[in-house]
């Protein structure tokens, strides 16, 4: 099994570009999660999907959109970037029950210039 | 909603000591209190997990106390080895947070273990 696997690894952005990240699990997980990661403020959620077809807001979902159309995947659109965008990006993914374990994808690490 | 609060933020320890990540949260009814460690340009992993149903846990040299009256947990790293420095973050997990299942983290905690 391959986990999460997040796409791109790296990528560099001007203002007002667009971009798409797409998270991908084998695992059969129900839940989806989107977090960034800025120095001193730890994950962030961003966006969460508890199932195929929903989305919910995180703690800082302004300036992203996300899809789940697929079971395995998680996407996260950014419609026009932004500096404050620059951050590392971990996709996360785990089964519906409340204790167990998130699995991470490796990270995308976006900087908007 | 939940929200974790994890100090200190950074904690220097020698060889051999041990070293202690407090964290409190916010929603009394959050039930699962995982422990993730990040090390420099990896994926946070799992190291230890604690249910509210249970006070404490330990694995070989970690161990994980909660204390929900006070609702604050911590993690004890004993003995500790330059491998264990890393970021470490706590995160609170509420099942019936508006229905959806959302797993909240602190702000981490960079341990550094000095030979």
């Amino acid at each position: 099994n391959a986990g999460v696997t997040q796409t791109p690894k790296f990528r560099v952005l001007k203002t007002g570009q667009s971009m798409t990240l797409l998270c991908a699990q084998d695992m059969n997980h129900e839940y989806m999660y989107w977090y960034r990661q800025d120095p001193g403020m730890g994950l962030r959620l961003i966006h969460y999907s508890v199932g195929e077809g929903t989305t919910a807001k995180g703690e800082v979902p302004d300036g992203y959109n996300v899809s789940r159309l697929k079971k395995q995947n998680f996407l996260l659109g950014l419609e026009s970037a932004a500096p404050s965008q620059t951050s590392v990006y971990f996709c996360a993914s785990s089964y519906a029950s409340s204790n167990t374990e998130a699995f991470f994808g490796q990270g995308t690490r976006l900087t908007v210039v | 909603g939940e929200n974790v609060e994890q100090h200190p933020s950074t904690l220097s320890v020698q060889e051999g000591d041990s070293a202690v990540i407090k964290c409190t949260y916010s929603d009394s009814a959050s039930n699962y209190f995982p422990w993730y460690k990040q090390e420099l340009g990896k994926r946070p992993q799992l190291i230890i997990d604690i249910r509210s149903n249970v006070g404490e846990k330990k694995d070989q040299r970690i161990a994980v106390t909660l204390n929900k009256t006070a609702k604050h947990f911590s993690l004890h790293i004993t003995e500790t080895q330059p491998e264990d420095s890393a970021v470490y973050f706590c995160a609170g997990r509420n099942p019936f947070s508006g229905g959806y299942n959302k797993l909240i983290f602190g702000a981490g905690t960079r341990l550094a273990v000095h030979p």
